[in-house]
Order: C-alpha cells, then structure tokens, then sequence
C-alpha cells in the first residue's frame, strides 16, 4: 500500500525559532501533497496545497511568510514554520496523492510541533 | 456549501454493537467520499470510500450507505470491537478540484468489552 513517513515525529523548539518538517511518499510519485495541522479533538485544517515544482496554494487566513512549503521532488514536501509562537503548537499532518490517482490521500503520521 | 456535517460528535457502543456515524453534505458536486480512522497521536487512515453511483459499499464490518437524494451518507461498523476505538472523519471533495478533501468534525467512538 501507499505509504506516507514525515520527520521527525515530534519537535520541540524554542519561540522564535524555525523548523522544517518533511513529508515524503515512500513507494509512490506524488504530485500533490497536502499540509494540514490540527488541535486536540478537533478536525483537520488544510493548509496548503503544494504541487511538484510550483509554488503552493494556501488555504484562506494562512500566512504563507509564516508556513513555507517546498514540493522540489515528486517524494517531497517540507513545511517550515518560521519565527515560530506558542499558539503555533499543533499536530501536523502531510497527505499525499499518488500520480495517476483520482481521488485516494494518503497520510502521513503527523509531526507533534511544541513551541516554547 | 463547502461543509459536512457529522454526527454525533461521540458515541459509546458495547462490544459486538453496531456503530453508526452520519455525515450530511450541500455541494451536489461532490462526488468522493471517504471515512478516515485516526488513533490518538496518529495520522488518519483511510479506511473506506464511495462514489455516488452506488448506494452502498461493504468492506468487512465497515459499511458505507449514500442516499443521494437526501445529500447523505453513513458509516455502520458492525460487530463493534474495542480495537475500533478512535475518532472517524468523513470527508469530500470534487471530481474537478479533487485534490481537496473538505473533513467533516469528527466522532469520537469508544467501544467498551
């Protein structure tokens, strides 16, 4: 089956700082990921869309200075939260769609971002 | 028009119970409709989907129902199991913007032996 890892699993970082997350698509060429983060029991927000070599398309009211997504491979997709808050605490989670898919996502296993 | 309401936000069920999580959606143009299961700390999986061209799909105990004229569909988990405790998302998305799944809030199932 499809397989989605990111890394790392969790990261804890101090306010004002950057981190990268990477999502990869370990056994299929993705040309669309999909970043979402999420709030304890709560749903899933998406963030942006990024296509393989194109810039990513970001949902409403996300800061794309903030949230920088680079998709340079078809395996590839990393998240980078600059000058990161607090409040930018959260559980992210990148999605994959295989190439020749129509409607299948696949998920990674999220990324447990603390910021103090 | 872009949302999907899911019901109930949590639900109890004994061991070998049935679960039933409803989803209502607006966009008629939505014709991809997955379930996700997703454990705590986990990413969602996929764990059943259906086209609106079919009423009704089966995949061990998971069952998902569309009634097409009603704008709703459902997911029964038969001879619940403990195992199955977890949150369920329904989601869709469009056939010509098929890269975004619109998520549904979420059901929280806690299946007690």
């Amino acid at each position: 089956g499809a397989v989605v890892s990111q890394h790392p699993s969790r990261v804890i970082c101090k306010s004002g700082t950057s981190v990268k997350i990477e999502c990869r698509s370990l056994d299929f060429q993705a040309t669309t990921m999909f970043w979402y983060r999420q709030f304890p029991k709560q749903s899933l927000m998406l963030m942006a869309t990024s296509n393989e070599g194109s810039k990513a398309t970001y949902e409403q009211g996300v800061e794309k200075d903030k949230f920088l997504i680079n998709h340079a491979s078809l395996t590839l997709s990393t998240l980078t939260v600059t000058s990161a808050h607090p409040e930018d605490s959260s559980f992210y989670i990148c999605s994959a769609k295989e190439q020749r898919a129509l409607y299948e996502q696949y998920f990674g296993p999220g990324t447990r971002l603390t910021v103090t | 028009q872009q949302q999907v309401k899911q019901s109930p936000q949590s639900l109890i069920v004994q061991k070998g119970g049935i679960s039933i999580i409803n989803c209502a959606y607006e966009n008629t143009a939505f014709d991809y409709f997955p379930w996700y299961q997703q454990f705590p700390g986990k990413g969602p999986a996929l764990l059943i989907a259906i086209r609106p061209d079919v009423s009704e799909k089966k995949e061990g105990r998971f069952t998902i129902s569309f009634n097409k004229s009603a704008k709703q569909f459902s997911l029964h988990i038969m001879d619940s199991q403990p195992g199955d405790s977890a949150t369920y998302f329904c989601a869709a998305s469009r056939s010509y913007n098929t890269d975004k799944l619109i998520f549904g809030t979420g059901t929280r199932l806690q299946v007690f032996p």
